[in-house]
């Protein structure tokens, strides 16, 4: 079965530090989504891209994320600073084109002390 | 603000039960709807989709869909322990490839 993978699967880091989280989508999947998941907010949309270029990203804080798809197979998601509000699970999705349903990966766990 | 609802439950059935979880959305044009399956420490998992009016039957699921009441169920039959988890609705907003998900029901089998 095609699957999205996330790396890392877990990350602990400081405050103020740097977060680099990667996504690699299902092979032949046009679009790509980001999503953070937190006990109080539930499922948060932060960005997605479209055959590469990025549609929204309104979900996002602007001034420490960035989200970035260098090529089909890479997607990051950066944080930089880091704060522990954002402590929470990310997950990457991915779909192929059309009204259809995404599938995701399994997730980044991430703790910023 | 386009928005999808679900009871937070949560649901308690016992095992061998048919469950129930519903879901409304307020986007009238809304062409496609997803149920998917989340395990506690997991990530979301797709179960289910449908697209036109009435009923969708894939083994012990069944997806059912009223655009005119803008309601999407699911109803699981014998329904086992290993079906608790919470169940994710999920709706494309303004035509767009962006869905919105409920806020989750989730469901406990009890053995």
């Amino acid at each position: 079965d095609a699957r999205v993978t996330q790396t890392p699967r877990h990350k602990v880091t400081e405050m103020g530090q740097e977060v680099t989280m990667r996504c690699q989508p299902i092979l032949g999947h046009n679009t790509v989504f980001w999503y953070r998941q937190t006990m109080m907010q539930g499922l948060e949309l932060l960005a997605y891209f479209r055959n590469r270029a990025p549609l929204d990203d309104s979900g996002m804080p602007k001034d420490r994320f960035s989200a970035e798809m260098p090529d089909a197979t890479l997607a990051t998601l950066k944080i930089q600073p880091s704060e522990p509000r954002d402590s929470a699970v990310y997950f990457c999705a991915s779909g192929p084109d059309g009204y259809q349903p995404q599938h995701f990966g399994d997730g980044t766990r991430l703790s910023i002390l | 603000q386009k928005e999808v609802e679900q009871n937070s439950g949560p649901l308690s059935v016992p095992e061998g039960a048919i469950a129930s979880l519903n879901c409304t959305y307020s986007d009238r044009g809304s062409q496609s709807f997803f149920w998917y399956r989340q395990y506690s420490g997991k990530s979301p998992e797709l179960i289910m989709s449908i697209y036109s009016n009435g009923d969708k039957e894939d083994g012990r699921f069944t997806a059912q869909l009223n655009k005119a009441s803008q309601y999407v169920s699911l109803l699981i039959r014998d329904s086992q322990p290993s079906d608790s988890a919470t169940y994710l609705c999920a709706v494309p907003m303004d035509s767009s490839y962006k869905l919105i998900f409920g806020s989750g029901t989730r469901l406990l089998v009890r053995p």
